[in-house]
């Protein structure tokens, strides 16, 4: 059974980059799954922020598109998420999940809260 | 692209059914049966209760049910218990190869 856990800092300056990374254990993340990023802000409801494959394919979330960077980094079994010039508004609890069945997400992580304020 | 709508809130008592709607467009909820509900506790990570419209991954209890018709999906809690009381919210595939999340209902067991 795959697991997974985010790791990146927990503040960030406003205009500064969030970087996030999710390890991923008891699997690899070279196989065919989809791994995906999901937020929660405080008091508001989850939005997909995208998803990256191993093959370095991407599909990000319109809204966030134009900020937002995936890779995969396969000697590390890991994949990664950055958000660029960043607002209080991206303040949230990030999730990084996967797919045990295509088009949802059965794994999750535990969930990394990055508070953005100077 | 526009969050699925779904009630805020929906209340029962122990061992009444509830319902709740998601409702979407043809682009995303009506163009796909790719529809999946998601279980969250505060402070824990979701959990997958229900994919592709009305399947349950192993080990979710089949109090559980899920259903589609037209652009509206929903999902049935039968026999509410008082573990059942969380928020809940519903996902679906979109037709620009992307992914939409239900604004989220908080269900309460009176």
């Amino acid at each position: 059974q795959v697991q997974l856990q985010e790791s990146g800092p927990t503040l960030v300056r406003p205009s500064g980059t969030l970087s996030l990374t999710c390890a991923v254990s008891g699997g690899s993340v070279s196989s065919t799954k989809w791994w995906s990023w999901v937020r929660q802000p405080p008091g508001k409801g989850l939005e997909w922020i995208g998803e990256i494959h191993h093959s370095g394919n991407t599909n990000y979330n319109p809204s966030l598109k134009s900020r937002v960077t995936m890779s995969v980094d396969k000697s590390e079994n890991h994949f990664s998420l950055k958000l660029n010039s960043v607002t209080a508004a991206d303040t949230a609890v990030y999730y990084c999940a996967s797919q045990d069945y295509d088009y949802c997400w059965s794994v999750w992580g535990q969930g990394t809260t990055v508070t953005v304020s100077s | 692209q526009s969050a699925l709508t779904q009630p805020a809130s929906v209340s029962g008592s122990p061992g009444q059914s509830i319902t709740i709607s998601c409702t979407g467009t043809s682009s995303d909820v009506g163009g796909y049966n790719y529809v999946s509900w998601y279980q969250h506790h505060p402070g824990k990570a979701p959990k997958l209760i229900i994919y592709d419209v009305s399947n349950r991954p192993s080990g979710v209890s089949n109090r559980l049910s899920g259903s589609k018709s037209g652009n509206t999906a929903s999902l049935t809690i039968s026999g509410l218990q008082s573990e059942d009381e969380a928020d809940y919210y519903c996902s679906s595939y979109t037709n620009i190869n992307t992914y939409v999340f239900g604004t989220g209902t908080r269900v309460t067991v009176l």
